[in-house]
């Protein structure tokens, strides 16, 4: 089983600043099969990114996604008031499928 | 519009049994890879299982916890997805969401198991 790690657990940022959020595999993810959701509370969760770099349909391009292999990162340019939620990576490239445990962007 | 549309969610006794349905729209159910992934209350989000396309044979594959439990199927002639739950425990009280990786996710239906 692939173990996903994120980092940080809560990160403590002010709109407009940039928040960068990592999300390391305990091994390489099969075709980068890497996707980015976020969950506000008491909502579904919303595909950000997925195959590690491509941005989901309507998703607005302050959200990116880089990394490969085992090392991945979620970076938001600007935050908008909006983007204060719970963030999750998810490997799909192998069974069983597994996700982070998530990292908060909290307001400052 | 995508939409998934989960229901049958329920309050059932620990030993007891389930199934929820998921009704998809808006791309081709067929051509979809599915899974069921579930959230209990106040924490993150865990796989429970998926299915295969039917050209890719249907197969099925599961979270350790659920295995041999839980049963995972598809009628593409009604755009549909089923989760079978059987021998429920007290720690599968959690909110079930149906979803593909592509397509988005469903909004959740609440399962609670407890005497």
């Amino acid at each position: 089983e692939i173990v996903l790690t994120q980092s940080p657990g809560t990160l403590s940022l002010s709109p407009g600043e940039r928040a960068t959020l990592s999300c390391r595999a305990s091994q390489s993810v099969n075709n980068n099969f890497l996707a980015w959701y976020q969950q506000k509370p008491g909502q579904a969760p919303r595909l950000l990114i997925y195959a590690a770099s491509s941005r989901a349909t309507g998703i607005p391009d302050r959200f990116s996604g880089s990394g490969s292999g085992t090392d991945f990162t979620l970076t938001i340019s600007r935050l908008e008031p909006e983007d204060f939620a719970v963030y999750y990576c998810q490997q799909y490239g192998s069974s069983p499928l597994t996700f982070g445990q998530g990292t908060k962007v909290e307001i400052k | 519009e995508v939409q998934l549309v989960e229901s049958g969610g329920d309050l059932v006794k620990p030993g007891g049994s389930l199934r929820l349905s998921c009704a998809a729209s808006g791309f081709t159910f067929s051509n979809a890879w599915m899974n069921w992934v579930r959230q209990a209350p106040g924490k993150g989000l865990e796989w429970v299982g998926r299915i295969n396309t039917k050209t890719g044979g249907g197969t099925t594959d599961y979270a350790a916890p659920v295995k041999g439990r839980f049963t995972i199927s598809r009628d593409d002639s009604k755009n549909t997805l089923y989760l079978q739950m059987n021998s429920l425990k007290t720690e599968d009280t959690a909110v079930y969401y149906c979803m593909s990786v592509l397509w988005g996710w469903g909004q959740g239906t609440l399962v609670t198991v407890s005497s």
